[in-house]
Parts: structure tokens; C-alpha cells; sequence
């Protein structure tokens, strides 16, 4: 089936550790995007790419980085820089530049929690 | 990518039709409408999109003013797991950036 897969669900860390969230997507979509969604809130975006090897940051980059070193594959690390990592966690992927008004796909989410 | 207004919550008696306001009043000429929606604790679902013209589809309508300035999702026979946050996007192109605004919870009454 295609779609955009995050993993895992559920994460745990210890305060001060990085961690990576996993997302991949077999849609042959050229922009992908990392979101933040806190209790109650809407979804914030940390960064985003529009093409294999480059990405932008977002409106809440800070204690983020990405990497993009395929199409198939953005993944978040959430550094210890970040002062509140514990979030739920969106990814999303869109066709990019080359098919116009198309739609974003999302995947289910990764609720990461940090004691 | 202009910014769009919406209310913070709406109520809906169920089999009633749902109507959800959106205002973006900075939009450009070449930017779409989206709405999307997020039930509790899942990623967002794509509902429907355009550009000026009215659209339609199996799972809701979409209005856009003759000015663009604003547009309204119906959901014409509103169920209780209609119940969600509904987000109203304006974007260019499929490949930029996508900012969600604070959305709508529309809440569906038995």
C-alpha cells in the first residue's frame, strides 16, 4: 500500500538524550514536512523540504534538525537543545512543484515523551 | 502563504448540515483553498480544495466567495464522527510551505 509510515507510535527518553523520529513514504512525493502538535494546539511546523538534499526551517526550528538524504526519508532528531520535547510529532509529504493543487498525505504520528 | 481566520468552535446536531466559516481576506490569486481535518490522536485527512470555483465531493462541499476573500466547508449530513478539528489552508503549490492555523472544533450533538 502506499503512504507515509512514522515509527515508532510511542517513544520514551531521558531528559538530555537526542532522539530520531522515523518517516518514509513511498509516494514518490518530493516535499516532506515535520510538525509539532502540543495538547489542545495546532500544528506547528519545525521544518520542511521541497527536494532530496535541501530542507528549510520552519516556524519553531529550534533544538530540530533534519536530514534528507533521500526521497523516501525525512527524519527528525530531536536534540537536547529543545527546552519541551515531549510533543506529538506529524509528518507529512505533498507531490511538490511539479503537480499543482495536490493534496499533503499524513502519517498517524509519533508521541514522544521525555522524563 | 496568506493567513486565514476561523472560529474557535462550532456545535452541529447530527443529520443536520455542518457549515464551517473560513476567512482569508490577504488571499492571492494564485493560492488554494484546503481544509483538512484531525481527529483526536491521528494525523490530519485531506477534505477538498479550489481555487475560485465551487467543488464538491463525497465527503463535502466547499464555497468560495466571488472575492476569495472567504469560503465555508459544508458537511451536509453531519455525523458524530464528523466530530473533529477542521483547518482551513491557503497555499500555492503542492510543494511549499503548509502552515496550519489554529482550526475549528466542530463538535456533533446526538
Amino acid at each position: 500500500d502506499g503512504g507515509i509510515t512514522q515509527s515508532p507510535k510511542y517513544l520514551f527518553r531521558k531528559e538530555g538524550q537526542n532522539v530520531t523520529l522515523s518517516c518514509e513514504q513511498n509516494l514518490n512525493h518530493d516535499a516532506m514536512y515535520w510538525y509539532r502538535q502540543d495538547p489542545g494546539q495546532g500544528l506547528r511546523l519545525i521544518y520542511y523540504s521541497q527536494i532530496v538534499n535541501d530542507f528549510q526551517k520552519g516556524d519553531i526550528a529550534e533544538g530540530y534538525s533534519v536530514s534528507r538524504e533521500k526521497k523516501e526519508s525525512f527524519p527528525l532528531t530531536v536534540t537536547s537543545a529543545q527546552k519541551n520535547p515531549t510533543a506529538f510529532y506529524l509528518c507529512a509529504s505533498s507531490p511538490g512543484q511539479s503537480r499543482m493543487n495536490t493534496e499533503a498525505f499524513f502519517g498517524q504520528g509519533t508521541r514522544l515523551t521525555v522524563v | 502563504d496568506a493567513k486565514t481566520t476561523q472560529p474557535t468552535s462550532m456545535d452541529c446536531a447530527e443529520g443536520r448540515a455542518a457549515n464551517l466559516p473560513c476567512n482569508h481576506s490577504t488571499i492571492s490569486g494564485n493560492e488554494y483553498v484546503y481544509w483538512y481535518r484531525q481527529i483526536h490522536s491521528q494525523g490530519p485527512q485531506y477534505i477538498i480544495h479550489g481555487l475560485k470555483n465551487n467543488e464538491t465531493n463525497e465527503m463535502a462541499s466547499l464555497i468560495i466567495t466571488e472575492d476569495r476573500k472567504s469560503s465555508t466547508l459544508i458537511l451536509p449530513h453531519a455525523t458524530l464522527r464528523d466530530t473533529a478539528v477542521y483547518y482551513c489552508i491557503v497555499r500555492v503549490y503542492s510543494g511549499g510551505k503548509l502552515t496550519f492555523g489554529q482550526g475549528t472544533i466542530l463538535t456533533v450533538h446526538p
